[in-house]
């Protein structure tokens, strides 16, 4: 089975703080995703990235920053938290050729920023 | 631009009934569908796709879903609901060379 593992279930952190949620996929899976959820809003892409040291901005990229040194990781970065960030934060990733293939997520984790 | 509408927020069910779950679209060209399910504090995972062929389309714990291209639908079906599938319920589309585009999410609520 594919497992994507994000390193954080709940995490609370405080405005202005730097903040990194870990993700780790064990199926060398070239695509790599980063989303948040809130109520109401379902899924919206951050970032994404097709390779390794390869990122692409996706529909809400404001306010984060992501980092692909090898590829079953991919990490998201806040480079000063803010209360507005506080959300459900998702990784998924997908094998290629990717155009029907289905993306694997992880449990996810909680922000809090205070 | 691609969309997806989920039109209702919630949908509550007593067990042992059918279930539907609303999904509408927009894309160019042929869509790919997805439907996800979300348990509490659990990530996504994925029930059943449409990418070509037959318009019913079965999938994971007894769901189906109805590729309707006329009325740009995917609406997700069970015939007989099971308080275990109360989740929130997420329809996702994606076009060739695009990323996936997912809908509001549904609560489905199965009462026993």
């Amino acid at each position: 089975d594919v497992k994507v593992t994000q390193s954080s279930r709940y995490l609370v952190k405080r405005t202005g703080e730097k903040v990194f949620l870990e993700c780790v996929q064990d199926m060398d899976h070239e695509n790599m995703f980063w989303y948040r959820q809130d109520p109401g809003l379902g899924l919206r892409l951050i970032y994404f990235s097709y390779d390794v040291k390869m990122k692409e901005k996706g529909d809400i990229p404001e306010g984060y920053s992501v980092s692909r040194e090898k590829k079953e990781r991919f990490s998201l970065i806040l480079e000063s938290a803010s209360t507005n960030q506080t959300s459900m934060y998702l990784c998924a990733s997908r094998p290629q050729p990717s155009s029907k293939n289905i993306q694997y997520f992880g449990a996810g984790t909680r922000l809090s920023v205070l | 631009a691609q969309s997806v509408a989920q039109p209702e927020d919630q949908v509550n069910v007593a067990e042992g009934n059918p279930l539907t779950v609303k999904c509408t679209y927009s894309v160019s060209g042929n869509p790919y569908l997805f439907w996800y399910v979300q348990y509490p504090n659990r990530g996504l995972q994925f029930l059943l796709k449409y990418i070509t062929g037959d318009n019913l389309v079965k999938g994971s714990y007894g769901f189906e879903a109805e590729f309707n291209k006329s009325q740009t639908s995917f609406h997700l079906k069970k015939p007989s609901a099971l308080v275990s599938d109360s989740a929130l319920y997420f329809c996702a589309v994606r076009n060739y060379g695009q990323n996936f585009v997912f809908g509001p999410g549904t609560r489905l609520s199965v009462l026993p």
